[in-house]
């Protein structure tokens, strides 16, 4: 079993949609998780951070931990096609290497 | 603007020659990454760099070497590429080495190997 599990997708929704994209992850010893966005033929950029569990919000995008579940999640509210793009999942234990999920494709609509 | 250059962005090689690819930061990192990215596998860690003068190996290390002679630059060498090498690469930097860092990526490199 990989550390972190993504759900490759695509995913397809209509402009305007809630979209909702997940990780799981096996070590519990994980405490920094955080969401890349990353655009067709470009680098990952980092979305949203957060540590242990809990929710942050910030404009139309909350990330939200599940540390009991082992189970992160990032909520995209009223959806642009400029969300367009592949979101990566990442997570830590302080002193290790970030560890990345495999990504999902998202497609918004107009 | 500030970031990480990549050069070159695209590069088309035979197997079996020697290929550097370029990384320069200009935030001041003291940490530095490198991934490949492949379909279905995602990004994975080649080698990285805590600090100037010192690197560590990642997850997939053979066949790739780096180098830190400086805070800025890290270069990684395919001694001799083969196909399997075919990937798009990226370079990465945070402000200190750990897995609690966040990072900050370039804008890839295509490579392939024929």
């Amino acid at each position: 079993q990989k550390e972190v599990e993504q759900d490759p997708g695509p995913l397809s929704v209509p402009e305007g949609a809630i979209v909702s994209l997940n990780c799981t992850y096996s070590n519990s010893a994980f405490q920094y998780f955080m969401w890349y966005r990353q655009y067709s033929r470009k680098g990952p950029e980092l979305l949203m951070y957060t540590y242990s569990s809990g929710n942050k919000e910030d404009g139309r995008f909350t990330a939200q931990v599940d540390k009991s579940s082992k189970y992160i999640s990032l909520f995209i509210r009223d959806s642009q096609p400029s969300d367009s793009a592949t979101y990566l999942c990442a997570m830590s234990v302080n002193s290790r290497e970030l560890v990345f999920g495999k990504g999902t494709k998202l497609t918004v609509n107009p | 603007i500030a970031g990480i250059t990549q050069a070159p962005t695209s590069q088309i090689l035979a197997a079996g020659r020697r290929m550097t690819l370029r990384c320069t930061q200009d935030m001041r990192h003291n940490a530095m990454y490198w991934y490949r990215q492949d379909l279905g596998l995602g990004l994975r860690l080649i080698h990285y760099s805590n600090t100037a003068g010192t690197t560590g190996k990642g997850e997939v290390p053979d066949g790739y070497s780096v180098s830190r002679a400086n805070t800025d630059d890290f270069p990684l060498t395919l001694a001799s590429a083969v196909p399997s090498q075919t990937s798009v690469y990226f370079c990465a930097s945070s402000v200190q080495g750990g897995g609690n860092q966040p990072q900050h990526f370039g804008d890839g490199t295509r490579l392939s190997i024929l």
